[in-house]
């Protein structure tokens, strides 16, 4: 296990609500990326967090939003849900800085917009 | 731009064959960091290995083993003696100066007992 969580498990919504998905990084990392995995795909970067702040942002649109906490958990919300949000996101926390590459990931939360 | 090719989608072998898995990249960075990444029925993804960009030696751990081109730009994969267990997606994946990785779309990998 690499030590980072992810609530909840399973989630079901409606298209047009908001989600609110959250992730705890792994002790001693400081850097916590999220990642939309549509069934039969390659995981797609959303965003980064660093230091509390987005650090880089991939093609996904401003209705995907994210916060860092001061303990270097995150939180990732999505408003306006759409039928294509229906996917698995993973958390993958790092420690940024010389050397440290890795990203060590959570076992995802799979929402699913009806 | 970034982009990470896995030819095979879906790969099928019996217990205790030999299988490798394909990875082709393509970056525009001189400085790069290639990672494996396997991903059980249970969804969560596990760190293999990673390989810097400047260092081309290639790596044999258990019944692991990684073959890195940079000629090629290649970075394949190889299960000796596979087993049961071994039954996952594997991703290959790149991260260059920039902050996040990219995936390929992965190959499904069935070990038949």
């Amino acid at each position: 296990e690499t030590g980072v969580t992810q609530s909840p498990t399973h989630l079901i919504k409606t298209r047009g609500q908001q989600v609110t998905l959250r992730c705890s990084s792994q002790s001693g990392h400081n850097t916590v990326s999220w990642y939309q995995q549509a069934l039969g795909q390659g995981p797609q970067f959303i965003f980064q967090y660093y230091r509390e702040e987005e650090n880089g942002r991939g093609n996904f649109p401003p209705r995907f939003s994210g916060l860092q906490f001061p303990n270097y958990s995150s939180e990732l919300n999505v408003n306006a849900l759409e039928l294509d949000d229906s996917a698995l996101y993973l958390c993958a926390s790092s420690l940024m800085g010389q050397g440290h590459y890795e990203q060590y990931f959570g076992p995802g939360t799979r929402l699913t917009v009806t | 731009a970034q982009k990470v090719t896995q030819a095979q989608t879906e790969i099928s072998v019996v217990e205790k064959e030999d299988v490798t898995l394909d990875c082709v990249y393509e970056t525009r960075d001189t400085t790069y960091y290639l990672f494996w990444y396997k991903q059980p029925p249970s969804g969560e993804l596990v760190f293999l290995i990673r390989r810097n960009s400047f260092d081309e030696q290639n790596e044999i751990s258990g019944r692991y083993s990684w073959n890195f081109q940079k000629s090629t730009s290649s970075f394949n994969f190889t299960i000796t003696a596979s087993q049961v267990v071994d039954s996952a997606v594997y991703f290959c994946a790149l991260k260059g100066s920039n902050y996040k990785l990219t995936f390929g779309k992965g190959t499904l990998l069935t070990v038949n007992p």
